[in-house]
């Protein structure tokens, strides 16, 4: 049973465009929520958090939305670089500190310019 | 830069034989974990430490060992490898309330 689902393989989108990535969760005990970018042959990268005390995070080019009663949330990119194709994955944890993360399946973003 | 390392960074091994994975972190984090990436399932935590010689099971363990006796070494152990263990290995370690991770291994069981 997959408790973070992204249900979006893959996105394209324009340089200078927005991108929104999608991520859905099933467990209401999930309080933590962080998303990664990974590169080709590298580990993936922290972007950006949020707790569930809050709707938005944001962080540069970089929001992250976070609708508890739809138990869904997003990622905004803006404006996208081609520099910013990569999966992302998003996570969940239980609690903060010490996590035990469940992550998505991730959604492959190219940015054309 | 969270100053981890893995190692080896590939390995290629035959079935049944064992491999052991090392992650190596230099800033005495507490808590470290060891991921598996496969197509399809994202990342899944195989098995994670919340200190020396304290150990716990994650979502993927049957067929891992691990062990941790000192703070920045965790190692992995497949006592004996099979092909459903052909993946990407990360280990992560926490700061505050976020993790970051490795440079991963490949492993390949043939």
């Amino acid at each position: 049973d997959q408790q973070v689902k992204q249900n979006s393989p893959s996105l394209s989108v324009q340089e200078g465009r927005i991108s929104i990535l999608n991520c859905d969760y099933t467990n209401s005990m999930f309080d933590y929520f962080l998303w990664y970018k990974k590169y080709p042959a590298e580990g993936p990268t922290f972007l950006i958090s949020i707790s569930s005390i809050k709707d938005k995070n944001e962080d540069g080019r970089f929001t992250v939305f976070l609708n508890k009663s739809a138990k869904h949330l997003s990622l905004h990119i803006v404006p996208s670089q081609p520099g910013d194709s990569a999966v992302y994955f998003c996570a969940a944890s239980e609690n903060t500190g010490f996590q035990k993360l469940v992550f998505g399946t991730g959604t492959r973003l190219l940015v054309s310019p | 830069d969270a100053g981890i390392t893995q190692s080896p960074r590939h390995k290629v091994t035959e079935t049944g034989t064992p491999v052991t994975l090392r992650c190596h972190q230099t800033e005495n984090h507490r808590y470290m974990y060891w991921y598996r990436q496969d197509p399809g399932h994202g990342l899944r935590l195989i098995h994670y430490s919340y200190g020396v010689k304290d150990t716990d099971k994650g979502e993927v363990s049957d067929g891992y060992s691990v062990s941790r006796s000192k703070t920045e070494d965790f190692l992995l152990t497949l006592e004996s490898a099979t092909s459903s263990q052909t993946s990407v290995y990360f280990c992560a370690i926490s700061v505050t309330n976020e993790q970051f991770f490795g440079p991963g291994t490949r492993l390949t069981v043939l």
